[in-house]
Parts: structure tokens; C-alpha cells; sequence
């Protein structure tokens, strides 16, 4: 097993373009979040996966934000109409249903948007 | 609602000494779990420790060990015998033992080791 794998790495991209990043957790990790961590921050929670199913989204989730987990494997994470303020580093976390001390982080896709 | 703090920006330690950085946090929930993690400059989170609310024992993983004062509500990482590669942003977070259990991070301590 690799760990959680996030692809890209870097992205810089144009105001207003649409970007997608994708996440591979730990394959027999049910649960995925994503996190939003900004300079000098500690990350901040957008949304939650249990298999398939999206089960919670955060407030910061705007509706430029959507993300997938199809068949409850990879996650994509799509912003569209990408604003300035939308930079910043995005994580991918896997875990078990059970949680404890099995958050697993991916190395995050950091994006630039000028 | 849950809250961490972590109120040392900034800590600067002689090589091989010990480190203390420090966590408080704020639930009224009775079931959560306590966490560090490491970020070095190339982003990724590296868990380093684990305590739960129920735990008895304070927590140790080799040179880290977690000072859990339940009734003070904090959550103090202990580093010992501090190494070069320990230079890092490190991260107290906290989540509860049901529903989503999603991670809430404090704001993080930039701890650096001098030769």
C-alpha cells in the first residue's frame, strides 16, 4: 500500500478556469475527507465520504465547489469559475469507520489562481 | 462546538533537548480523540500521536509523548531528545468519537531545532 496519492501537485490556473484534483485513498479506507489549508493555517474541513455517499459538507463548500467518490474508490474535487481567494493547499485524508489515530494524509495539491 | 488552540507561534530549541508545545481545547462532548501531526515544507501531514478522551494513560510513540489533562482540557505534545529533521509546523487537532468524525486543526506551532 502507497498511502494516499494526490494528483496534481501544483496547480496554477487563471481566475475563472475550472480545475479538478483527484485523491486515491487507502484502498480498504471507507471514509475520505477533504481540508482546505491556507497560509499559515491549520487545515479547515470541506467534506466527508463514507463509501460512496458524501455525508457532510462544510459551510466553506460553495456551490463552485462539488466532489465525487465514485463506486466509494478515488475522489475528485472540482472548483469551478475559480476565484483568488480559492488558493491555497488542498488535502485528501483516508481512515477506517472507527477513526482512531487512522487518518491517513495525502502530500495535498497546492493551488495557485492568478 | 469544538475549539483548539495552540498560542506558541514560534518555538526555537537547542538540538537534543526536550520540547514542549503546547494544546488546549474546547468540547462539551465526553467521547473525542485527540491528535498530532507534523507538516514539513513538502505539505503532507504525518500523524505522530493519538489520545482518547477515555484513555487513562497519557500516550507515548517513541520520543513523543502526549501530557492529556482531562480536566484542564489540554493536550500538550512532548518531543524528547530533539533531532534536526523535528523542524516542522506541528498540529494539535481533536475530532469526536461519532458521526463524521472529522479532524478540527489548531492553528499550529512552527517549531525549529538549532545545531
Amino acid at each position: 500500500d502507497t498511502g494516499v496519492s494526490q494528483n496534481p501537485r501544483h496547480k496554477i490556473t487563471k481566475r475563472g478556469q475550472n480545475v479538478t484534483f483527484r485523491c486515491d485513498p487507502i484502498s480498504e479506507h471507507n471514509r475520505l475527507y477533504w481540508y482546505r489549508q491556507t497560509l499559515g493555517q491549520g487545515p479547515e474541513f470541506l467534506t466527508y465520504f463514507q463509501n460512496e455517499a458524501q455525508l457532510e459538507k462544510s459551510r466553506l463548500l460553495s456551490d463552485r465547489f462539488s466532489a465525487e467518490r465514485p463506486k466509494g474508490s478515488f475522489s475528485t474535487l472540482e472548483i469551478q469559475r475559480t476565484e483568488q481567494g480559492d488558493s491555497a493547499m488542498y488535502l485528501c485524508a483516508s481512515s477506517l469507520s472507527w477513526g482512531q489515530g487512522g487518518y491517513t494524509f495525502g502530500s495535498g495539491t497546492r493551488l495557485t489562481v492568478v | 462546538a469544538q475549539k483548539i488552540t495552540q498560542t506558541q507561534p514560534g518555538m526555537f530549541v537547542q538540538e537534543k533537548e526536550a520540547v514542549t508545545l503546547d494544546c488546549t481545547y474546547d468540547t462539551s462532548d465526553q467521547s473525542y480523540g485527540l491528535f498530532w501531526y507534523k507538516q514539513p515544507s513538502s505539505g503532507e501531514m504525518i500523524f505522530l500521536i493519538y489520545q482518547g478522551s477515555y484513555d487513562e494513560q497519557n500516550a507515548t510513540e517513541g520520543r513523543y509523548s502526549l501530557n492529556f489533562q482531562k480536566a484542564r482540557k489540554s493536550a500538550n505534545l512532548v518531543i524528547s531528545a530533539s533531532q534536526l529533521g523535528d523542524s516542522a509546523m506541528y498540529f494539535c487537532a481533536m475530532t469526536y468519537l461519532q458521526g463524521a468524525q472529522k479532524l478540527v486543526f489548531g492553528q499550529g506551532t512552527r517549531l525549529t531545532i538549532n545545531p
